[in-house]
């Protein structure tokens, strides 16, 4: 079946110390896009990718960090200079980039906890 | 900015009950989308709407593309008891460059409860 996946489910990162989120969807979309939420806050644009190699600053980036090495993939990295990473953290990818009508499908979600 | 303003931002649903909620902005926009969170898990998309006045179905869900093309709105008939998350409309988000580059902008939900 085709679909975004995330992992892990739950992440717990202490004091001082980078942790990576993994996205991957076999969809073969080009755009990725890394959002975060925030209870009563919606969803917050962190980054976003619509080619290999390339990638934008969303909203929120500060304290983040991106790659995308190939299409199927885009690993985001919470830095210890985000100093409020509790969240849950949404991937999701389009088919098209530009075009009217873009729908975005959602990954399950990455939950960050601090120690 | 654009901003979707989303209404109400919490309500409570009885079994059977039909439910209505609407999301607004100051900007025009030629898209809209509704989606559905479900606790714990990432959106799905419910409804897509493309042309202004079109109404939309998708079982007991009615979508609506308002005329000013500045809201649109989500009916729920005879509402079950999974039918309780968060519906966020979105909408293509304008860049400096034209066009949206597949960014939405999403409204900041309506939390559907059931009634104690």
């Amino acid at each position: 079946d085709g679909g975004i996946t995330q992992s892990p489910k739950y992440l717990f990162r202490k004091e001082g110390q980078n942790v990576t989120l993994s996205c991957e969807q076999n969809l073969n979309h080009d755009a990725m896009y890394w959002y975060r939420q925030d209870p009563g806050q919606g969803l917050r644009l962190i980054y976003y990718s619509q080619i290999v190699n390339d990638f934008q600053k969303g909203d929120i980036a500060e304290g983040y960090s991106v790659s995308r090495e190939k299409k199927e993939s885009f690993p985001l990295t919470v830095t210890s200079a985000q100093k409020n990473p509790t969240a849950f953290y949404l991937c999701a990818s389009t088919s098209t980039s530009g075009g009217p009508g873009e729908t975005q499908y959602f990954g399950p979600g990455t939950r960050l906890l601090v120690l | 900015g654009q901003q979707l303003n989303q209404s109400p931002q919490s309500m409570f649903i009885q079994e059977g009950e039909d439910v209505s909620m609407n999301c607004t902005s100051s900007s025009i926009f030629n898209t809209w989308l509704w989606y559905k969170q479900d606790p714990g898990e990432g959106p799905v998309l419910l409804i897509a709407l493309y042309k202004a006045g079109e109404l939309t179905s998708n079982g007991r869900l009615t979508a609506q593309f308002g005329i000013t093309r500045k809201d649109s709105f989500l009916n729920i008939s005879a509402s079950i008891p999974s039918d309780v998350g968060i519906y966020f409309c979105a909408g293509p988000r304008r860049t400096n460059y034209g066009g949206s580059q597949g960014n939405l902008i999403f409204g900041k939900g309506t939390k559907l409860s059931v009634k104690p």
